[in-house]
């Protein structure tokens, strides 16, 4: 069974620039959450949806990002505008339940130059 | 305010002994802690769990002690491996909200030397 995959794995892009994270979850999960670590600190929590539905987005650090997950499936997180402070590795993760242990993609690295 | 800490930024560990990672955390409605372990370019894959009713909870080489009281718990290694080598991550959530309430600690980054 594929896990949770993510693409790409790095992207670099200027300041200003506008950048569109994928992750595919795992097949039958409903719950999808998008998690951030900057700078080696702790990972944070952006949001969750369960199937199509933004069950949560109290993590979202302002309104230059927008998560979408449309037909339930994959979803994207999209920057725009990046800025430097959005540079950190963004996880995805996915599960059957809200209550169950999630499954993280590989992540993909964001730097923002 | 950093609700779960792990005031260890790095362990070292020779092959064979015991690693031990610790985590403190504040908020006392925390009933269900996690250790998740991430090694480079992967992400967190989840180890073991305990839930605030027990004290220690262990499988195979890896055993989780809490301590409530003092809100801390900690993560045993043994032996250790140098497989082990990795990022350590504690998190906590109260089991009466979902999974995406689980928080994160900063991570201990594990060097197992051969």
């Amino acid at each position: 069974e594929a896990g949770v995959t993510q693409f790409p794995s790095h992207s670099v892009i200027e300041k200003g620039q506008t950048v569109t994270l994928r992750c595919d979850p795992i097949s039958g999960h409903d719950n999808l959450y998008w998690y951030r670590r900057v700078m080696g600190k702790e990972i944070k929590f952006l949001l969750h949806f369960v199937k199509e539905s933004k069950q949560d987005e109290s993590g979202m650090p302002n309104n230059r990002f927008l998560a979408e997950r449309t037909g339930g499936t994959y979803s994207t997180l999209k920057v725009q505008p990046a800025e430097l402070e959005d540079s950190g590795v963004y996880f995805c993760a996915s599960s059957w339940t809200e209550d169950t242990e999630a499954f993280f993609g590989q992540g993909t690295r964001l730097t923002v130059v | 305010d950093q609700q779960v800490k792990q005031n260890s930024p790095s362990l070292s560990v020779q092959e064979g002994r015991i690693s031990i990672l610790n985590c403190d955390y504040t908020n006392s409605m925390f009933d269900y802690f996690l250790w998740y372990k991430k090694y480079p370019a992967e992400g967190p894959t989840f180890l073991i769990s305990i839930s605030s009713i027990k004290d220690k909870n262990e499988d195979g080489r890896f055993t989780v002690f809490l301590n409530k009281s003092a809100k801390h718990l900690s993560l045993h290694i043994v032996p250790s491996q140098p497989g082990d080598s990795a990022v350590y991550f504690c998190a906590a959530r109260d089991q009466k909200t979902s999974y995406d309430k689980v928080i994160f600690g900063p991570g201990t980054s594990l060097s197992v030397i051969p």
